[in-house]
C-alpha cells in the first residue's frame, strides 16, 4: 500500500520567515496531494490541494508543488504569521475514477514565534 | 451548509463495554471514511463507506470494529468491548458525489474517546 513520510518533525520558525515542509510517497499511482492544518483538539482542515496533472498552485501565501518522478511535494509558507502555528498533515490518494482513500504523513509540528 | 457533523464530541466507556460513534456527511456528499488519530500522531485510514456499502475496509480491525451507512441516518462507526487502546480521536471526512471532485473530503470535530 501508499506509504506517506513527512520531514521536519517540527519546524520553528521566526514570524515573517518562510517555513517548508517536505513529504515524499511511495506509490506511483498517488494522484491526489492534499495539505491539512490542524490546531489543538480541531478537526484537520484542507489548506492546499494538488493534482499529478498540475506541478505547482498557489493561493495567497501558501504554496504546494509536485514533482510525479521523484514523488514528492512540499509545502511553502511565506511571510509566517503566529497565527500559521499548528500541525501540518500531508497525505496522498488515488482520487479520480477510484476510491479517495488518503494515507497521511506523521505530521510537523510548526511554532511561529512573534 | 453545516458542514460533516459527529456526535458525540467525547465519550467515556470503561473497558468492555460499547462505543458508538455517529457522523452526518456534509449535505449532498454521499462518501464518508472514517479516521482514527491516536495521541500525537497522524490519521490512519480505517473504512470508506457509501450508502449502504462498505467500499474499503481495509484500515479496520478484524475485531470488535464495525460501521455502516445507513440508506436513512448517520454513518455509525462501531466498537464492540472497547479495550484502553482504543482511546484515541476518531474522524469522520466526507466528499462529494461521483462526477465532483470527489478526492477532496472535509473533516468533522472528531469524537474524543477514552476508555477507563
Amino acid at each position: 500500500g501508499e506509504n506517506v513520510e513527512q520531514h521536519p518533525s517540527t519546524l520553528s520558525v521566526q514570524e515573517g520567515d518562510s517555513a517548508v515542509i517536505k513529504c515524499t510517497y511511495s506509490d506511483s499511482a498517488s494522484n491526489y496531494f492534499p495539505w491539512y492544518k490542524q490546531e489543538l483538539g480541531k478537526r484537520p482542515q484542507l489548506i492546499i490541494d494538488i493534482r499529478s496533472n498540475v506541478g505547482e498552485k498557489k493561493d495567497q501565501r501558501i504554496a504546494v508543488t509536485l514533482n510525479k518522478t521523484a514523488k514528492h511535494f512540499s509545502l511553502h509558507i511565506t511571510e509566517t504569521q503566529p497565527e500559521d502555528s499548528a500541525v501540518y498533515f500531508c497525505a496522498a490518494s488515488m482520487g479520480g475514477t477510484s476510491y479517495g482513500k488518503l494515507t497521511f504523513g506523521q505530521g510537523t509540528i510548526l511554532t511561529v514565534h512573534p | 451548509n453545516a458542514g460533516v457533523m459527529q456526535n458525540p464530541r467525547h465519550l467515556v466507556r470503561r473497558r468492555g463495554q460499547e462505543a458508538r460513534l455517529r457522523c452526518s456527511p456534509m449535505k449532498g456528499h454521499s462518501h464518508v471514511y472514517w479516521y482514527r488519530q491516536l495521541p500525537e500522531e497522524g490519521l490512519k485510514f480505517m473504512v470508506y463507506l457509501q450508502k449502504e456499502n462498505i467500499i474499503d475496509e481495509s484500515g479496520m480491525p478484524k475485531e470488535r470494529f464495525s460501521a455502516e451507512f445507513p440508506k436513512e441516518g448517520p454513518s455509525i462507526l462501531r466498537i464492540q468491548q472497547v479495550v484502553r487502546g482504543d482511546s484515541a480521536a476518531y474522524f469522520c471526512a466526507s466528499s462529494p458525489s461521483p462526477g465532483l471532485a470527489k478526492e477532496t473530503q472535509y473533516f468533522g470535530p472528531g469524537t474524543r474517546l477514552l476508555v477507563l
